[in-house]
């Protein structure tokens, strides 16, 4: 049974421009979170999508968008970049109450240079 | 808000021994806390999932405990092995807030 798959797992892009981040959750989980997590750091809530919307969003400027998929697989995608944007990108998958806890990819090294 | 906090920020031990790696929380409406795993530069492997019902959970030389009423969580390690090293990060999600908030985690190493 596949986990959480992510793509790519790594990338660099420039300052400026735009990126998009996939996500495929695990069989079974319709729940679909994104988290960022900087060198050194515990990983922040980017949003979490369900059923095809935004259910909840962290403190993330507009430039940090998503979307899901009717498939439950996800996308995130960072505008503008900043070279604070570098980062791991974390994708999580849960059913939707969350009562078995999240299950995360092996993320996505964005470097923007 | 809910802050999570773990200390310490880096721990050594030598192989064999048992250790205790400590979370705290500031918000005790949790329900349920998280224990990770993680290796450099990789992603996140659940451990072990306590609810907010439960007092402890317990897979094979882990063992975690949860005390809500006093905001902690301790991750016990018993008879570590080199295999061991990584950064244990703790997660808590409220009722109604489906997020995790982590800690910034603690980053073990096991001498041989």
């Amino acid at each position: 049974d596949a986990g959480v798959t992510q793509s790519p797992t790594h990338l660099i892009k420039t300052r400026g421009q735009q990126v998009t981040l996939r996500c495929s959750p695990k069989s079974g989980h319709d729940t679909v979170s994104w988290y960022q997590q900087a060198l050194g750091q515990g990983p922040q809530f980017i949003f979490q999508y369900y059923e095809e919307e935004e259910r909840q969003r962290g403190n993330f400027p507009d430039r940090f968008s998503g979307h899901q998929y009717p498939n439950y697989s996800s996308e995130l995608n960072v505008n503008a970049l900043l070279l604070g944007d570098s980062a791991l990108y974390l994708c999580a998958s849960s059913p939707w109450d969350n009562y078995y806890g999240y299950t995360f990819g092996s993320g996505t090294r964005l470097t923007v240079v | 808000k809910q802050e999570v906090t773990q200390i310490p920020a880096a721990l050594s031990v030598p192989e064999g021994e048992n250790l205790v790696l400590n979370c705290s929380f500031t918000d005790s409406a949790i329900y349920n806390l998280q224990w990770f795993r993680q290796d450099p530069g990789k992603g996140l492997t659940s451990l072990l999932l306590i609810q907010s019902s439960q007092r402890e959970q317990t897979s094979g030389r882990l063992n975690a405990s949860l005390d809500k009423s006093s905001g902690r969580s301790t991750l016990y390690i018993a008879a570590s092995q080199p295999g061991d090293s990584a950064t244990y990060l703790c997660a808590v999600s409220n009722f109604g807030n489906e997020k995790l908030t982590f800690g910034t985690g603690t980053r073990l190493t096991i001498i041989p």
